[in-house]
């Protein structure tokens, strides 16, 4: 079954620490991915997505991510983490053949970022 | 300017009735999606329109019944309302149904049935 996880239900950092969200996925073929981030009572924001070409993708608010298809993995990561970016995380997999548009979402990470 | 609106933002019913939730884009996308999340934050997508052809219907009770009067719209029908439809909806957009679209998420519509 096509899936994606992520491992850490929430992670913790220190401010101007660098971050590192986890995610992984189970697809046949070559997925499109997707890092969304969600504020409280808010919508899904798009951060960054990864199609073809270089592995290292850059984002909104100085997010990245690594797309590494050995390991099947799609990593967000920021260098220098900010309070204001405690939030809800969700990676999310668009399986081929993607002619509808479906994605599949991870179970989301909960990012805490204290001062 | 909102690009992806949604009305309302709460709602508050009883079990058995029937309720609408409506959606907008001025994006000029052609197609439009409904997402539910539920208490554990787990997002599953329920149904997708394309230019008003519907062409994702996932594994969803037919009490739940999209409409899309135009590609600008997609709207959501629950009918005999059950504890169980209690969640957060989000409606969402792309330029297509392609792989490589983004979506792009309205805030929420959070339905309580009690």
């Amino acid at each position: 079954a096509q899936s994606v996880a992520q491992p850490e239900d929430q992670v913790n950092v220190a401010e101007g620490n660098p971050l590192t969200v986890k995610c992984t996925y189970s697809v046949s073929g070559n997925p499109y991915l997707f890092w969304y981030v969600q504020y409280p009572n808010r919508g899904l924001q798009f951060l960054l997505k990864y199609i073809t070409g270089d592995n290292l993708v850059k984002g909104s608010y100085g997010f990245e991510a690594e797309f590494n298809k050995s390991q099947t993995s799609f990593h967000l990561k920021k260098p220098s983490a900010l309070v204001s970016d405690s939030a809800l995380y969700f990676c999310a997999v668009r399986p081929p053949p993607s002619n509808t548009g479906k994605l599949i979402f991870g179970q989301g990470t909960t990012l805490q970022v204290k001062p | 300017d909102t690009a992806v609106s949604q009305t309302p933002k709460y709602l508050v019913t009883q079990m058995g009735n029937d309720k609408s939730i409506k959606c907008e884009q001025n994006l000029g996308h052609d197609t439009m999606y409904w997402y539910k999340q539920d208490s554990k934050k787990f997002l599953k997508i329920m149904f997708s329109y394309n230019n008003k052809e519907l062409i994702i219907n996932e594994t969803v009770p037919n009490r739940f019944s999209p409409k899309s009067p135009d590609k600008a719209h997609l709207n959501l029908h629950i009918n005999s309302l059950e504890l169980g439809d209690s969640a957060v909806y989000f409606c969402a957009s792309s330029q297509e149904r392609w792989g490589t679209d983004t979506q792009y998420f309205g805030p929420g519509t959070r339905l309580t049935v009690l």
